[in-house]
Order: C-alpha cells, then structure tokens, then sequence
C-alpha cells in the first residue's frame, strides 16, 4: 500500500534551518508529482511547495518562496524540503502528499495520499 | 491568488441528517475543485475531486457538485464515522489553496 513518512521536524530558532525528508513506499515514485502541506496551530491548511515527477518543476508559495527548496532523489524514493531562514510564521505540521496525477505534462493539484506529517515549531 | 471561501465554519448534526457544506472561489475554477475530510490527529483524506468525482473506496453518501466559483458538498445521511472536519481546495492554479474547514459536530 501507498506510504508516506515524513522525518526531521523540530524545534529550532528563527533564522534557522531544518530539512525535512519524507520516504515513500508502494507507488512508482518516479511517476508522481509531490507536495508538501502545512498545517498551523489555528488548524488552517496551506500548501506549500510541489515537484514535478521528474523534478524539472517546482512551484511554491509566495510566504516561503526563497527560503525553502524542494528536491527529490527517484532512486531512494524520497522527497526533500530544505528550510532556511525560519519564521515563528513557519510553525507547523508538514506533510507531504503524492499528487493522485501521473501525467508528467501537468493536471495535477488533486492530493490523495498524505503522510502523518513532522513537526516544525519555530522559537526563540 | 484564488481565495476560497467555506460556510458555514462549523455545523451541528445528528446521525441520519442530511449536511450541505458550500464553497466559493473568488474566480472560476473550472472543473479543478476537491473536498477533504480530516478527522483529528490524522492527515486529510482526499474524498472528492473534479467536482463530483468520488475518490475510491469513498462512500456513495458523499457528493459534490457546481460549477464556475460556488460548489457544494453534501453527505446524504451523516454516519458517526462523518463527524469530522471538510476542507474544499482549489486546483485550478498554483498556489493551490485551501478553504478555512467546516467542523461537523455532533448534535
């Protein structure tokens, strides 16, 4: 079956980095575009970054737009978020989800399987 | 951006009730609208997309429809399983973006 673990959340200062992975399992990885999502303490959604299969694309919110990069490694079948230049704003569980797309030229946006998510808590 | 506008923000039910969830989006979408439940601790569960298209092994209770920038959700006959948090989301562009999550609670 489909999984998702994602790893490497905690607690760091502003300013500060982390980079989070998330391992997948039970899917052709190297056929699906990836997301990450996240979600505040208040319990609102918002995406966050997606790579495209082969990883030549990449889109991302305007709030973390230069601070954090996607990438991916098809032959382990894991995604990466690097985080830098933390906000207490970036507080949250991220998870990362598989677009339900395997269509390499686009429609994608529809997610349907998610991780458990990590925890990302941004203080002094 | 699309902004996606939820109501109501919470609703109380019982088991057997009919719920209706509605979303707006500040422009048309096109077909490129789906619905998420959560339940607490857990990640969303993809439950609609394209509208109405019910995601596999999804009960036949749920179902979406409308068109341009309204769109509803509707669970026929809620379940106990059902009380749970439903989110809308645009995949029309990117960002994709989120409504703000009706709770259903139990009346």
């Amino acid at each position: 079956q489909v999984q998702l673990v994602e790893s490497g959340g905690g607690v760091v200062q502003p300013g500060g980095s982390l980079r989070l992975s998330c391992a997948a399992s039970g899917f052709t990885f190297g056929s699906y575009a990836l997301h990450w999502v996240r979600q505040t303490p208040g319990g609102g959604l918002e995406w966050v970054a997606m790579i495209s299969n082969g990883g030549s694309r990449r889109y991302y919110a305007d709030s973390v737009k230069g601070r954090f990069t996607l990438s991916r490694d098809n032959s382990r079948s894991t995604l990466y978020v690097q985080m830098d230049s933390l906000k207490p704003d970036d507080t949250a569980v991220y998870y990362c989800a598989r677009d339900r797309s395997s269509n390499p030229t686009g429609g994608w946006g529809y997610l349907d399987y998610w991780g458990q998510g990590t925890l990302v808590a941004v203080s002094s | 951006d699309i902004q996606m506008a939820q109501s109501p923000s919470s609703v109380s039910a019982s088991v057997g009730d009919r719920v209706t969830i509605t979303c707006r989006a500040s422009q048309r979408i096109g077909s490129w609208l789906a619905w998420y439940q959560q339940k607490p601790g857990k990640p969303p569960n993809l439950l609609i997309y394209a509208i109405s298209t019910l995601q596999s092994g999804v009960p036949s209770r749920f179902s979406g429809s409308g068109s341009g920038t309204d769109f509803t959700l509707t669970i026929s006959s809620l379940q106990p399983e059902d009380f749970a948090t439903y989110y809308c989301q645009q995949a029309h562009s990117f960002p994709l973006t989120f409504g703000g999550g009706t709770k259903v609670e139990i009346k």
